[in-house]
């Protein structure tokens, strides 16, 4: 079955510069979430989208912004990177309220040197 | 907010036995709660989940039990094989579509 699909796997940036994080959720899935992963910690939830518009925010940073498009994929944007993102970036999806798990891509590991 | 906490934090059982991770959460509106399994460096993935009118529900060898009146939520695993080490989450959500909200994860380890 298809899964989420999350791009680029791997990334490394330097201090100051963007990023930009992709999730495709599972096909008919219209519900995507992003999780932010610190070492050793659980999953904070950052943003999520139904339908193409934000259904709820939580602990992002203003220098981080969200869409999500007509093919139902969003990206993340990442900008004036600090030490302090790195982390594993997942990106999850669901279809509620018929398929309400919600189910977790591969992940984004970003490394800000 | 709602607010999940996850206890213990390590848990060591040998191979064959039952491991038992407990959980409580504060936000009483929530009534979805699924635990997640995660092997080191990669996605979390759902293992079981219950909704709050259903106080039990099992799986081959793992079950979930919820207390709505103590605001808790217990995982169950009989029969440990040393595949099941990893690290456990459980969450809680008031809605099927919003946001879950994390425990601190518990280490399982299952010694051969």
């Amino acid at each position: 079955a298809a899964g989420v699909i999350q791009s680029p796997r791997h990334l490394i940036k330097e201090k100051r510069e963007t990023a930009t994080l992709k999730c495709y959720p599972i096909p008919r899935h219209d519900t995507v979430y992003w999780y932010q992963q610190g070492p050793g910690q659980d999953p904070q939830f950052l943003i999520s989208f139904y339908e193409k518009m934000q259904s709820d925010k939580g602990s992002i940073p203003d220098r981080f912004s969200a869409q999500q498009f007509s093919d139902y994929h969003s990206e993340l944007n990442m900008s004036s990177l600090e030490l302090g993102d790195s982390a594993l970036y997942f990106c999850a999806s669901s279809r509620p309220p018929e398929q309400e798990t919600q189910y977790f891509g591969p992940g984004t590991r970003l490394l800000v040197l | 907010g709602e607010n999940v906490e996850q206890h213990p934090s390590t848990l060591s059982v040998q191979e064959g036995d039952s491991a038992v991770i407990k959980c409580t959460y504060s936000d009483s509106a929530s009534n979805y709660f699924p635990w997640y399994k995660q092997e080191l460096g990669k996605r979390p993935q759902l293992i079981i989940d219950i909704r709050s009118n259903v106080g039990e529900k099992k799986d081959q060898r793992i079950a979930v039990t919820l207390n709505k009146t103590a605001k808790h939520f217990s995982l169950h695993i009989t029969e440990t094989q040393p595949e099941d080490s990893a690290v456990y989450f459980c969450a809680a959500t008031p809605n099927s579509n919003s946001k879950l909200t994390f425990g601190k994860g518990i280490t399982l380890s299952v010694r051969p």
